[in-house]
């Protein structure tokens, strides 16, 4: 069955970084793309943007870009957010999540969440 | 940016209610439009994709509708495992945009 199995949840400091990875398996990685969303304690979506895994090429939404970073390792199925100087209005849940790469469809199966925490 | 917005932000229903959820994009989307579950703790669940199409393993009481800019989820008869927030999403542009969320509470 498909999987995406993020990693657990994060504190950090304003200023400091944080990397999540996303280790799938139950399909083939290379095609679906992958996005990335956060979700800030009781709001809606963002979309931060998402990662050709066939590529490694990154798309990344207007607002996050120079801080946020998305990478893959293909040899074990994985996908990486790294956020740098961090500030509090981080704090939120990303996730990860699969969009097949074949055609115009939306986020079919997500990841479960991983909570990053940025206080002093 | 396509700005998403939901209506109404709460509705009160009891089970075996008929629920309907609308979604106002600022431009045109086409039919990309889907809609999510979430319950507390979890993951959204994709319902509906394509505006009307009901995603595999979705019970036939879920229904959507539209297209360009007005769109509709409907629950045709509310179920207790229905009680949550539902989602809009927008993936026709280039930045996708999300409605702020429907919750569904119990009457």
């Amino acid at each position: 069955q498909v999987q995406l199995v993020q990693s657990g949840s994060e504190l950090r400091k304003p200023g400091a970084s944080v990397k999540i990875s996303c280790q799938t398996s139950g399909y083939t990685f290379t095609k679906y793309k992958m996005n990335w969303v956060r979700q800030a304690p009781g709001q809606g979506f963002e979309s931060l943007g998402w990662i050709n895994t066939k590529t490694g090429n990154p798309t990344y939404d207007p607002g996050f870009t120079g801080r946020f970073v998305f990478s893959l390792d293909s040899s074990v199925s994985t996908a990486y957010l790294q956020i740098s100087s961090l500030k509090p209005e981080d704090t939120a849940v990303y996730y990860c999540a699969r969009t097949f790469s074949g055609s115009q469809r939306p986020i079919d199966f997500w990841g479960q969440g991983t909570l990053v925490t940025v206080s002093s | 940016d396509i700005q998403m917005t939901q209506s109404p932000s709460t509705v009160s229903a009891s089970v075996g209610d008929r629920v309907t959820i609308t979604c106002r994009a600022s431009q045109s989307v086409s039919s990309w439009l889907a809609w999510y579950q979430q319950k507390p703790g979890e993951a959204p669940n994709l319902l509906i994709y394509e505006a009307s199409s009901l995603e595999s393993g979705v019970p036939s009481r879920f229904s959507g509708s539209g297209s360009g800019t007005d769109f509709t989820l409907t629950i045709s008869s509310l179920q207790a495992d229905d009680f949550a927030i539902y989602y809009c999403l927008q993936y026709n542009s280039y930045s996708w945009t999300f409605g702020q969320g429907t919750r569904v509470e119990i009457k």
